[in-house]
């Protein structure tokens, strides 16, 4: 089944602790991204991918690291995440273009105390 | 950068009738996507549509792209249609950057 896979689906974690949130999909889709969704201001793009190697800033890259060095792995790095982190994640791919946008993965609910 | 606004931003419905969405975005696309957010968070894509017409079932899209507009009709509609309805773009010039609407909050009672 084509999917994004994201892991994991909840984590609450404390202030300054890294973490990793995975991400892999397998369409052998180019372009890959993270969002971030919160009440009242919607989604809103983290980083995003056009390739292995080429990542680039959304519009609210502080606090967060990305690196594409698989073309199916795409992970969101949190070096020292603060509470205004805490929201709902999301992970997206697509071909670039082939006519079927963007497919989502099932979020990730990160809560940071 | 490029905007998206959706109305109506909420809908409340009684079970079978029948609704519009509407998506105005600003600039020139070349992707725009209809998305059902249902209530455990997940987003479902419904249709990818930059220009032209599409149906799929109860669900019909149609973007007119000179005009910059977009519309998601929904027929007959059940309370599994509650939710959050995303229209998001991307730039002609940015595939990379899908931009969101607010949504629309769609309530569908029995």
């Amino acid at each position: 089944e084509a999917q994004v896979t994201q892991n994991p689906r909840y984590l609450i974690t404390v202030t300054g602790k890294k973490l990793t949130v995975t991400c892999s999909q397998n369409m052998n889709h180019e372009y890959m991204s993270w969002y971030r969704q919160d009440p009242g201001l919607g989604l809103r793009q983290i980083y995003y991918s056009m390739n292995v190697e080429v990542t680039d800033k959304g519009d609210v890259p502080e606090g967060y690291k990305v690196s594409r060095k698989e073309k199916r792995n795409f992970p969101l790095i949190l070096e020292s995440p603060s509470p205004n982190q805490t929201s709902l994640y999301f992970c997206a791919s697509s071909t670039g273009g082939g006519g079927y946008g963007y497919t989502f993965g099932s979020g990730t609910r990160l809560t940071v105390v | 950068g490029i905007q998206v606004e959706q109305s109506p931003p909420d809908l409340i419905l009684q079970e079978g009738a029948n609704s519009t969405l509407r998506c105005n975005f600003s600039d020139s696309v070349n992707n725009l996507q209809w998305f059902h957010q249902n209530p455990w968070g997940q987003l479902i894509n419904l249709f990818y549509i930059p220009s032209g017409t599409k149906q799929n079932g109860r669900l019909s899209a149609t973007t007119v792209a000179t005009e910059r507009y977009s519309l998601l009709y929904i027929s007959s509609s059940q309370t599994t249609d509650s939710g959050v309805y995303f229209c998001a773009v991307s730039e002609s010039t940015s595939y990379g950057k899908l931009t969101f609407g607010q949504g629309t909050i769609l309530t569908v009672h029995p």
